[in-house]
């Protein structure tokens, strides 16, 4: 059984430029959650993908956005970069929403805006 | 913002003594969770307790929860080395499963 994976491991863009983050989730997990980690914070919810549609969205403006594939892979779309979204990207997949059981982590991504 | 709150933010310890971590929270909620993350890694699920439990085992570990005081500790015990790492709260809101929010976590250290 593989476990969920993001891509890339490491990002440097600079302010004003647009990425694209990527999530495999767990097989058999059907919701995709996302989370952005800064130095020393804990996880800030970003958003939830459950069977392809938005279910449930933190305090993140709409330049984060996101899909889910019908194979319940995720991609985190960040327009308009700034310093602040600077940060280690966490996807996590679950049989179910969030909140209900357990979250599978992926190893996080670690975006440098400049 | 964050739901919870955990304390201390800090904890340095000796192998073989007894860890404990604390988590408030400001809401009502359906499960409090907590997680380990070591060096900025991903993180890994240790417990889930719902709100009519109180009490919850896992190897190692011992996890309480106090609804009337919105909190829950965890406790570490018999420390090892390597269980030096970063400890999160997150709970999942009774208004629905579609969060988790987090704490800010505890750093322990565990020294040999």
């Amino acid at each position: 059984e593989t476990g969920v994976t993001q891509s890339p491991t490491h990002l440097i863009k600079t302010r004003g430029q647009q990425v694209t983050l990527r999530c495999s989730s767990q097989s058999g997990h059907n919701t995709v959650s996302w989370y952005q980690q800064a130095l020393g914070q804990g996880p800030q919810f970003i958003f939830q993908y459950y069977r392809e549609e938005e279910n449930g969205r933190g305090n993140f403006p709409p330049r984060f956005s996101g899909l889910q594939f019908p194979n319940y892979s995720s991609e985190l779309n960040v327009n308009a970069l700034e310093l602040d979204d600077s940060a280690l990207y966490l996807c996590a997949s679950s049989p179910g929403l969030a909140g209900v059981g357990e979250q599978f982590f992926g190893p996080g991504t670690r975006l440098t805006v400049l | 913002s964050q739901q919870g709150e955990e304390d201390p933010q800090a904890l340095s310890i000796q192998e073989g003594e007894n860890a404990t971590m604390n988590c408030s929270y400001k809401t009502s909620i359906n499960n409090l969770q907590w997680y380990r993350q070591n060096s900025g890694r991903g993180l890994v699920h240790l417990i889930l307790i719902r709100s009519n439990e109180r009490e919850k085992h896992s190897g190692r570990l011992r996890v309480t929860l106090d609804t009337s005081k919105k909190s829950s500790s965890l406790l570490i015990t018999a420390s090892r080395a390597a269980d030096t790492a970063s400890y999160f709260c997150a709970t999942a809101y009774s208004g629905g499963y579609n969060k988790l929010i987090f704490g800010a976590g505890t750093r322990l250290a565990v020294h040999p």
